[in-house]
């Protein structure tokens, strides 16, 4: 298996500017969880998903963020307008049925800079 | 609200020795524990699990110890390599069973 697969990789916007995030999660997982990471907060979760289905997205900093997850093997994260607080790295993850009881499989990030 | 704290951003040992890795919480008592590991520019990949009835658990030359009582666990990796430097994270299950809650970490730098 691939792993869990992100794009972009690396993402530089001007603030003000749409940025959308991109995630494939493991064949047949069935639970998705968007993160950033910072130097200063560490690792947070924003929001997971289950069969699709948003569960828990009270990480999720603004109403300028959003995620969906349109079907079982992609999820988009979309930040606009986009400012320069939001420069961080962004990881995806998935795991199976026992969601957060189980070891979560992290995608390699996306490194996103806002200017 | 639930806090998780790891002792020392950064720790600096001599290959061969045993490095101890200390992850503190406070406010609640989770249901389980996990460890990962996290190299520069990746995410982070799991290492182990250990759950409240279990005191201790190992997997090769890892060790991780639970203390309720305490609210704390300790990461043992004995005969330390260079090739075991990298950042390693706590997480904790929140209260409401929902997200896992990471502390910020802590780096390991074994020098040969």
């Amino acid at each position: 298996d691939a792993g869990v697969i992100q794009s972009p990789r690396h993402e530089v916007t001007e603030m003000g500017q749409e940025v959308t995030l991109r995630c494939k999660p493991i064949s047949g997982h069935d639970y998705l969880f968007w993160y950033r990471q910072t130097m200063m907060r560490g690792l947070e979760l924003l929001i997971y998903f289950n069969n699709n289905v948003p569960i828990d997205d009270s990480g999720m900093p603004e109403d300028r963020f959003s995620a969906k997850m349109p079907n079982a093997s992609f999820s988009t994260l979309k930040i606009q307008p986009s400012e320069p607080r939001d420069s961080a790295v962004y990881f995806c993850a998935s795991t199976t049925e026992g969601g957060t009881y189980n070891e979560q499989f992290f995608g390699p990030g996306t490194r996103l800079t806002v200017l | 609200s639930q806090k998780i704290e790891q002792n020392s951003e950064a720790l600096n040992i001599q290959e061969g020795k045993t490095a101890t890795l200390t992850c503190n919480y406070t406010n609640y008592s989770p249901a389980y524990l996990q460890w990962y590991r996290q190299d520069p520019g990746r995410g982070p990949v799991f290492l182990l699990l250990i759950r409240e009835n279990e005191k201790e658990k190992r997997k090769e030359r890892l060790k991780v110890t639970f203390d309720t009582t305490l609210k704390q666990s300790l990461f043992h990796i004995t005969a330390s390599q260079p090739a075991d430097s990298a950042t390693y994270l706590c997480a904790l299950v929140n209260q409401a069973g929902t997200a896992l809650i990471f502390g910020k970490g802590t780096t390991l730098s074994v020098s040969s």
